[in-house]
Parts: structure tokens; C-alpha cells; sequence
């Protein structure tokens, strides 16, 4: 199962919005509404951000929200603040039963 | 503030095998499946398989089929990770994490077990 296919880095200033794309196929990413998002800053665990294509956890800014399209899902942060600055990977559940990550996006704000 | 708690580092030699645990609560191992994620050094997030805790049943990623064992001890709420035939690629932080569905994501991690191999 090859990795879904995130850009390797985005970039934003404060108070802007970024959207940070993740490309699959109808094997995974287009097949199930199984999509969520993880924000990882450096020497820690991943935290969950959004979870089956565009819901929010509990403690979640709403600055962060998911979307698909075909075999595509987007996570789009709105109104960027220093904070947001980590690397962001997307996951999907695949038809073949295993899971898969995307590559991660390095976002950094300006 | 749920927690999972996972043993500290090790360093192995080339051709060794590794395990590493992860503490649970009983609330996680009635009513969450748990996984195990590695991360290489810079590198990204990879899916090594998923173990349910309450009955013990397993599945595991093709590219560790054979070399990975997961199993749980449901009188400590500790689920374990068996890596075998180290190489050094397998250099890594090793993760838990549990999912409230099959198929969905991962709403709590560990701290993560950073397993060094040497040859």
C-alpha cells in the first residue's frame, strides 16, 4: 500500500489560511469516509485534528477543518497563528483492510 | 486525562528482537482498538498493525507480516509489541495509539518508545 501523497511543505503569514491537500486513490482515500488529520510538532506525539473527512474532536480549534473531493481530502487552516507551525499527516482506512498515512506537510507561518 | 504509558528506550543489535508495552485503562481495552505507529528519524508516520484488547484478535501491516507479533494482558490493561529480526532501518519511535471504531483514526497516542538498532 503506497503512502497517500501530501506536498512536503506549505507556508502562510498570520491571519491567513492554508489548505494542505492529501491524494489518494479509490483504493483508500476515495473508497470510505475514513480520513482524519494529525498535527505533530517536534519530539512529540501526534494529536488528532480531524477524524472521518471533517469532524472536530472535543478541544479542537474551529480554525481547522476537513474536507474530500473524489480521492482527494483537505485539511484548510484558517486564520494561521505561530502555534499551527508542525508537520501535519493525513491517514485513511484502505479497502485492502490495512492503513495508510500520507507523507506530511511541514507547515511553516511566516 | 486518558493516558497511555509506554516503556522507555532500547537499544539492540542487528538480527535481536525488541518488545515494547503500552498501559491502557480498562475503559480503553472494553471499548478501543489499539495500533502501533513508527516513525523513523525525519521521517513519516508509518501503520504496523492493530490489536483488539478485550478479545485478542490481530492484523498486521504485509511489510511486518512475520516479523511482528502484538498480544495484551488484560490483567494490567497492557497491550505488547514484538519486533523481530531487528535491521537498522528499524530505527525508530515506536507509538501506540487506539481508535474508538475499526476503521477510523486515532484519538490518543502514547509518548512513544524510541528503539535504536545497531549492527
Amino acid at each position: 500500500q503506497s503512502a497517500l501523497t501530501q506536498p512536503a511543505s506549505v507556508s502562510g503569514s498570520p491571519g491567513q489560511s492554508i489548505t494542505i491537500s492529501c491524494a489518494g486513490t479509490t483504493s483508500d482515500v476515495g473508497a470510505y469516509d475514513y480520513v482524519s488529520w494529525y498535527q505533530q510538532h517536534p519530539g512529540q506525539a501526534p494529536k488528532l485534528m480531524i477524524y472521518d473527512v471533517t469532524k472536530r474532536p472535543s478541544g479542537v480549534s474551529d480554525r481547522f477543518s476537513g474536507s474530500k473531493s473524489g480521492n482527494t481530502a483537505s485539511l484548510t487552516i484558517s486564520g494561521l497563528q505561530a502555534e499551527d507551525e508542525a508537520d501535519y499527516y493525513c491517514y485513511s482506512f484502505t479497502t485492502n483492510k490495512t492503513r495508510v498515512f500520507g507523507g506530511g506537510t511541514k507547515l511553516t507561518v511566516l | 486525562q486518558v493516558q497511555l504509558v509506554q516503556s522507555g528506550a532500547e537499544v539492540k543489535k542487528s538480527g535481536a528482537s525488541v518488545t515494547v508495552s503500552c498501559k491502557a485503562s480498562a475503559i480503553t481495552f472494553s471499548n478501543y482498538y489499539m495500533h502501533w505507529v513508527r516513525q523513523a528519524p525525519g521521517q513519516g508516520l508509518e501503520w504496523m498493525g492493530i490489536i483488539n484488547p478485550s478479545g485478542g484478535s490481530t492484523s498486521y501491516a504485509q511489510i511486518f507480516k512475520g516479523r511482528v507479533t502484538m498480544t495484551r494482558d488484560t490483567s494490567t490493561y497492557t497491550i505488547f509489541m514484538e519486533l523481530s529480526f531487528l535491521k537498522s532501518d528499524d530505527t525508530a519511535v515506536y507509538y501506540c495509539a487506539r481508535s474508538a471504531t475499526l476503521r477510523g483514526g486515532f484519538d490518543t497516542w502514547g509518548q512513544g518508545t524510541m528503539v535504536s538498532v545497531s549492527s
